[in-house]
């Protein structure tokens, strides 16, 4: 089993629509949960990040963390045609090991 | 201004070839990293360094070398390139080690292409 799954898509929304992203993870010592957002032939940027269970709302983006289910989501509301990029899951063991998920690509269709 | 800077940005080469990839940051962070993305778009870490000294260093051929010759600088020598080290590698860097969400930031890769 990967440490970090992510479906991969596809996924293709009409704007306007909600548009929910999602991780699993095996590993209980991650305690910090990030998403990045990676534009096509461009460096992933950090978009959001929870430390431990909880939600996180920042404009129209809210993380999500269930530590029990080992289960983090990302919900982005009246997605734009902007949005469209590969969102890359990413959880911190110690140190500055970040262990990233192979990302979601999203396209949002106007 | 350029917060992490990368050259070049393409790089094709035939295999065999030794090759080195150079990056820079102003932002006064502490740790900087290399990072591999593959076709499939997955992003691994190689190594990570923090003022200096080599912190992470993943199962990564020894062919690959880091070097960081002060803090603000790391760059990547490859040697006897092979056709599967085609791929995008990312330069990163972040605050310090330890705690608090580790924002990292990218540079903006370079496509290694390995004929």
């Amino acid at each position: 089993q990967k440490e970090v799954e992510q479906d991969p898509g596809p996924l293709s929304v009409p704007e306007g629509a909600i548009v929910s992203l999602n991780c699993t993870y095996s590993n209980s010592a991650f305690q910090y949960f990030m998403w990045y957002r990676q534009y096509s032939r461009k460096g992933p940027e950090l978009l959001m990040y929870t430390y431990s269970s909880g939600n996180k709302e920042d404009g129209r983006f809210t993380a999500q963390v269930d530590k029990s289910s080992k289960y983090i989501s990302l919900f982005i509301r009246d997605s734009q045609p902007s949005d469209s990029a590969t969102y890359l899951c990413a959880m911190e063991t110690s140190y500055d090991k970040v262990i990233f998920g192979p990302g979601t690509s999203l396209s949002v269709i106007p | 201004d350029t917060a992490v800077s990368q050259t070049p940005k393409y790089l094709v080469t035939q295999m065999g070839n030794d090759k080195s990839i150079k990056c820079e940051q102003n932002l006064g962070h502490d740790t900087m990293y290399w990072y591999k993305q593959d076709s499939k778009k997955f992003l691994k870490i190689m190594f990570s360094y923090n003022n200096k000294e080599l912190i992470i260093n993943e199962t990564v051929p020894n062919r690959f070398s880091p070097k960081s010759p002060d803090k603000a600088h790391l760059n990547l020598h490859i040697n006897s390139l092979e056709l599967g080290d085609s791929a995008v590698y990312f330069c990163a860097s972040s605050q310090s080690k330890g705690s608090h969400g580790n924002e990292q930031f990218f540079g903006p890769g370079t496509r290694l292409t390995v004929l």
